[in-house]
């Protein structure tokens, strides 16, 4: 039962422009939201985050959308740049336990030139 | 200052055996987190530790198992190993017991491969 889920594996995207990562849960009890960037052979690393009381968190060239009602959220990057090319992960938490994070399958982002 | 660190890095090991791996958080971090991640899915959770207490358990059989030490270091056992076992076993510390932002550090990871 995979209660979060990211639909697209891949996605390229042209140097300048924005990057858009989807990411659905189905878990109600998820009330914080994480982004987490994987390059090849390191761990993942710490993106953005967002409570489950704001529908939207800016962090310089990355922001974070939540619609509870969709059980949506989306990264987006802009603009993108070549290092920006790797896996991105959605996670989740549900109320309560800080650190089971409940992570969506990924999507590989390549910015291309 | 040192990041997570993890070893080893990539180990094989048969069907059966046992397999231990180990963990160092950065420091000053309390909690450790294990997480094993399969090819083409995302992490999923099988352990946290804090102050030396297990403080959450996913859904992994009883051949796994863990503990944290009084440095705060950590290992995580799997017994009888199973060729479904072959992932990347991923480290994460934080200061508390995960943070209310839920940052987690993560380690390089112990690439575990079952033949």
């Amino acid at each position: 039962d995979q209660q979060v889920k990211q639909n697209s594996p891949s996605l390229s995207v042209q140097e300048g422009r924005i990057s858009i990562l989807n990411c659905d849960y189905t878990n109600s009890m998820f009330d914080y939201f994480l982004w987490y960037k994987k390059y090849p052979a390191e761990g993942p690393t710490f993106l953005i985050s967002i409570s489950s009381i704001k529908d939207k968190n800016e962090d310089g060239r990355f922001t974070v959308f939540l619609n509870k009602s969709a059980k949506h959220l989306s990264l987006h990057i802009v603009p993108s740049q070549p290092g920006d090319s790797a896996v991105y992960f959605c996670a989740a938490i549900p109320t309560g336990t800080a650190s089971k994070l409940t992570f969506g399958t990924g999507t590989r982002l390549q910015v291309t030139l | 200052d040192a990041g997570v660190t993890q070893s080893p890095t990539h180990l094989i090991k048969t069907r059966g055996q046992h397999v231990t791996l180990r963990c160092s958080p950065i420091s000053g971090h309390k909690s450790v987190s294990w997480y094993q991640q399969v090819l083409g899915q995302g992490p999923q959770f099988i352990f946290q530790y804090y102050e030396k207490e297990e403080r959450g358990r996913g859904n992994f059989p009883d051949r796994f198992s863990a503990r944290q030490f009084p440095n705060y270091s950590s290992e995580l056992n799997v017994n009888a190993l199973l060729l479904g076992d072959s992932a990347l076993y991923l480290c994460a510390s934080s200061l508390g017991t995960g943070g209310e932002t839920g940052e987690l550090f993560f380690g390089e990871g112990s690439r575990l491969t079952v033949l």
